[in-house]
């Protein structure tokens, strides 16, 4: 079974720059989740999906992310513009039910 | 979810079992002690989740305690491939929820 695939797997913008990142789930998972982990913490949510539909993105900073789940399937996260404080891994995982799958992680680093 | 605590770091040889205490003492009746870790460089891994009765699989065994207060998470005989930061969650429902991860317990696995 292939896992969560995340492209690209590292990204060196400039501040103020835009980013896109992609993420394919597992088959036939309905729930996908967007994290972000800041070096030396633990990943903390951005946003979760159940199907195309957006269940949680209370943590999302909405003024300048953006993230979509189009029929369902693949996700795409985005950052429009970057800060330096942006600088992290950002992690997509997916879910059948009770465990949650992530793919290797986009590593942005915003200078 | 209740708050979890793990101790930050921890050693075990090659071959012996690891046993990584967490303390849930706040855990509500409905919610899942879960298990997982993440290796460097590496988006986190499921490993393990139980409500009462102790489990057991492949990768790992979850001793929970009668009272459910807290909870040890066995590695029945570590490698040095299972050094890597390992998180102990609790969540209110079995289903797809988000994660809220602590800072977790470093296990560093020697010859």
């Amino acid at each position: 079974e292939a896992g969560v695939a995340q492209s690209p797997r590292y990204k060196i913008i400039e501040k103020r720059q835009s980013v896109a990142f992609w993420c394919n789930p597992i088959s036939g998972h309905a729930t996908l989740y967007w994290y972000q982990q800041i070096l030396g913490q633990g990943p903390k949510l951005l946003i979760q999906f159940q199907n195309n539909g957006v269940v949680d993105d209370s943590q999302l900073p909405k003024d300048r992310f953006s993230a979509e789940r189009l029929k369902g399937v693949d996700s795409t996260l985005k950052i429009q513009p970057a800060k330096l404080e942006d600088s992290a891994v950002y992690l997509c995982a997916s879910s059948p039910k009770y465990e949650q799958y992530f793919g290797p992680g986009t590593r942005l680093t915003v200078t | 979810d209740a708050k979890t605590t793990q101790p930050p770091s921890m050693d075990c040889a090659e071959g012996r079992a690891a046993n990584l205490p967490c303390n849930h003492s706040t855990i509500s009746g409905n919610e899942y002690v879960y298990w997982y870790r993440q290796i460097h460089s590496q988006g986190p891994q499921y490993i393990i989740h139980g409500l009462k009765n102790n489990e057991t699989n492949e990768m790992a065994s979850l001793i929970i305690t009668e009272d459910r207060k807290s909870s040890t998470l066995i590695l029945p005989h570590a490698t040095l491939r299972d050094t890597a930061v390992y998180y102990c969650i609790a969540l209110l429902t079995g289903t797809a929820s988000k994660l809220t991860f602590g800072t977790g317990t470093r296990l560093q696995v020697t010859l």
